[in-house]
């Protein structure tokens, strides 16, 4: 089974800053990485698959990148709406999926 | 527009059994690939079980291996879980999902919240 593993688990931001969030896997899965967002008391939400490609309405302020083991999520300028839960996900199996434990963006 | 609803979580004692419901609309169920993800209380996101497009294939996480099934009626466009053997730690709000291969999951649903406990 491939472990994804997220970092940090919580991270701190300020409106209007960057934030970049890391997702490493315990073994090669190429570019098949998605990444959710999930806020309180709703499903998760698809942002980017393919490890870069942003899904449908997803604004171009967050972008995927990676490929292999590592890949990173960056929110380039954080608004009010973005601060949530954010999930990678690997399918290079699928489907048999694996997520990360989540890393939490909070308002600094 | 694609509509996933599930049914069928409910409070049931240690060992008992459940079967959710996930019922589909505005896609071809029956080429679809499904999923089921739980979220266990202030927990993350797990993957439970997975159904090929085909139908042909099913697929298990370990922890839920040989006490969970999944299956789906295409007549109904409707996926189910069946649930054995139910332990604590299967206590989660349980998502189906429609997975679009070398995507993701593109579509879910509002979940359903499966509580186990004496």
């Amino acid at each position: 089974e491939t472990v994804m593993t997220q970092s940090p688990a919580t991270l701190s931001v300020s409106p209007g800053e960057r934030a970049t969030l890391s997702c490493r896997a315990s073994q090669s899965v190429s570019s098949n990485v998605a990444w959710y967002q999930q806020k309180p008391g709703q499903a998760p939400r698809l942002l980017i698959y393919g490890a870069s490609t942003r899904a449908t309405g997803i604004p171009a302020r967050f972008s995927g990148s990676g490929s292999g083991t590592e890949f990173t999520l960056t929110i380039s300028s954080l608004q009010s709406e973005d601060f949530a839960v954010y999930y990678c996900q690997q399918y290079n199996n699928w489907p048999s999926l694996t997520f990360g434990g989540g890393t939490k963006v909070e308002i600094k | 527009e694609v509509q996933l609803v599930e049914s069928g979580g409910a409070l049931v004692q240690p060992g008992g059994s459940l079967r959710l419901s996930c019922t589909a609309s505005g896609f071809t169920f029956g080429d679809s690939a499904m999923s089921w993800v739980r979220q266990a209380p202030g927990k993350g996101l797990e993957w439970v079980s997975g159904f090929s497009g085909n139908g042909d294939y099913t697929y298990y996480a370990d922890s839920v291996t040989g006490r969970f099934t999944i299956s789906r009626d295409t007549s109904k466009n409707t996926l189910y879980l069946q649930m054995n053997s139910l332990r604590g730690e299967d206590t989660a709000v349980y998502f189906c999902a429609k997975l679009q291969p070398w995507v993701g999951l593109d579509y879910w649903g509002q979940g359903t919240l499966v509580t186990v406990s004496s």
